[in-house]
């Protein structure tokens, strides 16, 4: 089904560690977004992209990095993962910067110990 | 700054029991209000996009109304399979900004 495909579904890292978390939509959408969620926090931005080749910071951008590798797929990293990075992460895309309705990935569950 | 806020935080209702959820937004002109179901582990699942006051859309048990400053997502003899949390969100008329989202409301609907 078409969509927005994230990878991996659940990871388990130690402080100081890397990671990059994977995002693939196949809707043809211009637009893609980093979230993270967490408990009485609701969804905030850390990334996003209008368009391929431009990113921009969000609401909570320290201590990750984005990278927009084409149309398709928009990758978030941590460089050092810390405890406070512990959240799920959902990865969004539209047609066009905040224009519709986001389509969602299933999210990604992080723990960093 | 803009802002979203929705209340209340939970709702316990039995099945049957219509009730309304309430977004309330804060932004430097409103270009939507969008409305989201997200399920337990799952991702937010879009369900409406209003854009200006008086707008209405609807779509089985859920009615979603707009005016200048709030929103209103109306359930009508709600059933255990509408149990969910639902998340407004708006997108401000500033150029180039992505949506911002409320806290959600975590509906609970009991036979």
């Amino acid at each position: 089904n078409a969509g927005v495909t994230q990878t991996p579904k659940f990871q388990v890292l130690k402080t100081g560690q890397s990671m990059t978390l994977q995002c693939a939509q196949d809707m043809n959408h211009n637009s893609m977004y980093w979230y993270r969620q967490d408990p009485g926090m609701g969804l905030r931005l850390i990334y996003y992209s209008a368009s391929e080749g431009t990113t921009d910071k969000g609401e909570v951008p320290n201590g990750y990095n984005v990278s927009r590798l084409n149309k398709r797929e928009f990758s978030l990293r941590l460089e050092s993962a810390a405890p406070s990075q512990t959240s799920v992460y959902f990865c969004a895309s539209s047609e066009a910067l905040g224009g519709g309705g986001y389509t969602f990935g299933s999210g990604t569950r992080l723990t960093v110990v | 700054e803009d802002q979203v806020t929705q209340s209340p935080e939970a709702l316990r209702l039995q099945e049957g029991e219509s009730s309304s959820l309430n977004c309330s937004y804060t932004v430097s002109g409103l270009r939507g209000l969008f409305w989201y179901r997200q399920d337990p582990g799952k991702g937010p699942e879009f369900l409406f996009t209003l854009y200006s006051a008086g707008e209405e859309k609807e779509k089985e048990r859920l009615k979603a109304t707009l005016t200048k400053k709030e929103s209103f997502l109306h359930i009508t003899a709600p059933k255990p399979e509408d149990s969910a949390t639902y998340l407004c969100a708006v997108q401000a008329e500033q150029a180039g900004t992505a949506l911002i989202f409320g806290k959600g409301t975590t509906l609970s609907v009991s036979s």
